[in-house]
Order: C-alpha cells, then sequence, then structure tokens
C-alpha cells in the first residue's frame, strides 16, 4: 500500500530551538493527521488538517495541509525536553497511511 | 473513561505457537484496526473491522487471523505461519471507517523467543 515519505528521519536538537518535519506523497489524500508517540505507548493525536492550503495551530505545534493534497508539515517552536518521541504524519482517504516517523531529541 | 485497552503489555512466545492479543475498546466505535510496527518504519495495516462480524484484510495480513464478534473486541491472532512476528502491535479504533478520529491503545510488545 501507499506509504509516505516523512523527512528528516532523526533530529538531534538543544532545547529551545524550532523543528520543522514533512511529508510527501504521490497521492491525494482528503485529510492529513499528525501523531507523537511516546516509547512504549501508542501514537496520540497533535493536529488533523480538512482543506488544503490549511494552516492549523496547537500550542507550540504549526502544521499545513498542502496545497496539492500531497504534502504536509509540522513546526515545533522553542523545544522542550517532553517534545521527545516519533512524530508520524498520517494521510487519510478511505483508509490512513503513515509515514515512518521523525525521531526527535532534545538535548537540555 | 472511555478508551481502548490492550493486553498484554509484553508477551513472549515460543516458534510455531499461537498467541492472541486482546483489544477492547468502550469508546462505541464500529472501526477497528491492527497495526504492525517495526523499528524505522511507519505502522503497516494488518487487519481492519468497520462493523461486527466483518474484517478485511490489510497490507500484511499473511500469518495473521482475527475476528470481531462483538462491537468491543478484535483480537489478532499471530500464527506459527508468521515468519517474523517479533514487533509491536497497535489496536486502534474509530467512530466509522474513513473517519479521521483513530484511537490507539498502548501497544503489545511481542517477542519470539
Amino acid at each position: 500500500g501507499q506509504q509516505l515519505n516523512q523527512s528528516p528521519q532523526s533530529m538531534f536538537i538543544q532545547e529551545g530551538e524550532d523543528v520543522s518535519m514533512n511529508c510527501t506523497s504521490s497521492s491525494i489524500f482528503n485529510t492529513w493527521l499528525w501523531y507523537k508517540q511516546d516509547p512504549g505507548e501508542g501514537p496520540v493525536l497533535l493536529i488533523a488538517l480538512y482543506k488544503a492550503g490549511e494552516l492549523t495551530s496547537n500550542g507550540r505545534l504549526t502544521a499545513q495541509f498542502g496545497i496539492t493534497r500531497k504534502d504536509s508539515f509540522l513546526n515545533i517552536s522553542a523545544s522542550i525536553p517532553s517534545d521527545v518521541g516519533i512524530y508520524f504524519c498520517a494521510g487519510l482517504t478511505r483508509d490512513m497511511r503513515f509515514g515512518a516517523g521523525t525521531r526527535l531529541t532534545v538535548k537540555p | 473513561d472511555g478508551g481502548i485497552t490492550q493486553s498484554p503489555k509484553y508477551l513472549f512466545r515460543k516458534e510455531g505457537q499461537n498467541v492472541t492479543l486482546s483489544c477492547e475498546q468502550n469508546l462505541n466505535h464500529d472501526a477497528m484496526y491492527w497495526y504492525r510496527q517495526d523499528p524505522g518504519q511507519g505502522l503497516r495495516l494488518i487487519y481492519y473491522s468497520q462493523i461486527v462480524n466483518d474484517f478485511q484484510k490489510g497490507d500484511i495480513a499473511e500469518g495473521y487471523s482475527v475476528s470481531r464478534e462483538k462491537k468491543e473486541s478484535f483480537p489478532l491472532t499471530v500464527t506459527s505461519a508468521q515468519k517474523n512476528p517479533t514487533a509491536f502491535y497497535l489496536c486502534a479504533s474509530s467512530i466509522s471507517s474513513g473517519d479521521w478520529g483513530y484511537t490507539f491503545g498502548s501497544g503489545t510488545r511481542l517477542t519470539v523467543v
């Protein structure tokens, strides 16, 4: 099945820095979602995007639904240690497809 | 509180044995899903069920089986035919198929010894 291309695979940043990650696909999606997964736990939904061009914020998180409907990005501003985890993008049409994840490490 | 519960958290299986992973939800969701997660890869769909007594194969169904006899429950059996079963298994549910509101369980880590 169609998987999403998510980059970067991993990031090592200093506390306080901003983070940006993105997801691309050759397929069009009706909805883009971003999840965070803590070690040994299930993913938790961070942001959902429903319309091409939509820009949505949730606290320090900002995500955009690409105008072509084939991509999305997630920004985290002023990172803190609890931002550590794996961030997944997901695209939804009839079913949900996931990126391989971006592993974020935040150094205090 | 409503949620989705997976058990056990950790499971060890001997080669050649079948093992069943439990997934229970009290969210009144119609659709349920099983995903497999391997290091460095995204979640891959094993099976999904849109409604009670119905289920469909996902991308990697070989070596797995499911049942959906009750709305609340969607157990996954990892059979001896699954050649590389060691992985982290995630169960999810949503109000209906295609609904964006997937709620995930906390996962079961299966290790073959």
